[in-house]
């Protein structure tokens, strides 16, 4: 059974600080995607990665891919209180099938 | 445009009714999917519709009954369905590597 561990479960900074998710796997994915999902809302996707190593950037945060693809971060600069919600990695191992992470819940406070 | 919408926004249900939810897409996505998500829990993979046929059940209770009456739709039957069903039901689209979701469907068994 393919899993997706997410660190750290929660984690709450205030306004203006750094922050780094970890995404990991001991399976390898053909992509990783990042969403962050508001309460009752459905995910929105952020980014999709898809080479081992490929860095990507929208705005303030900063995603990377491992080189052997079983692994993921999403940093976060100088965080802000809209950055606030759940933030959730899923991992495709191909033919449609996406495996979601166990969440990190951030809360950035004003 | 990459709008998911879904319908019923809120439904609550006896264990003795037969209700339905609907998704809907016009990106020309070839990939339709039923996914459910239990409070302060990632999403969890029910079916997976590609090009209108059903490629993959999870082992889901035959309570839950997926339809795909053509490229754009998508519905998800439900009869007898138990409290424990209560959740939030996000449906979503894909190609390539890129899943869009709907806002959800807030499902009450009571």
């Amino acid at each position: 059974t393919q899993l997706l561990e997410q660190s750290p479960q929660f984690l709450s900074i205030q306004e203006g600080e750094n922050l780094t998710v970890y995404c990991n796997s001991s399976s390898v994915f053909s992509s990783l995607q990042w969403y962050r999902q508001e309460p009752g809302e459905g995910p929105v996707l952020l980014v999709t990665v898809v080479t081992g190593g490929e860095v990507k950037k929208l705005k303030r945060l900063t995603f990377q891919f491992g080189d052997a693809r079983k692994d993921s971060s999403l940093h976060i600069t100088a965080a802000q209180p809209g950055d606030t919600g759940l933030y959730l990695c899923a991992g495709d191992s191909g033919t449609y099938k996406y495996i979601f992470g166990t969440g990190t819940r951030l809360k950035v406070l004003a | 445009d990459t709008e998911v919408t879904q319908t019923p926004k809120h439904l609550v249900m006896g264990m003795t009714n037969k209700k339905s939810l609907k998704c809907e897409q016009h990106m020309g996505h070839r990939a339709m999917y039923w996914y459910k998500q239990k409070a302060k829990k990632p999403p969890e993979l029910m079916f997976v519709y590609s090009y209108e046929k059903l490629s993959i059940n999870e082992s889901v209770p035959s309570r839950f009954s997926p339809e795909c009456p053509n490229s754009s739709l998508l519905n998800l039957h439900l009869h007898a369905l138990q409290p424990e069903d209560s959740a939030l039901y996000l449906c979503a689209s894909g190609q390539g590597y890129e899943q869009y979701f709907g806002p959800g469907t807030r499902l009450t068994v009571t």
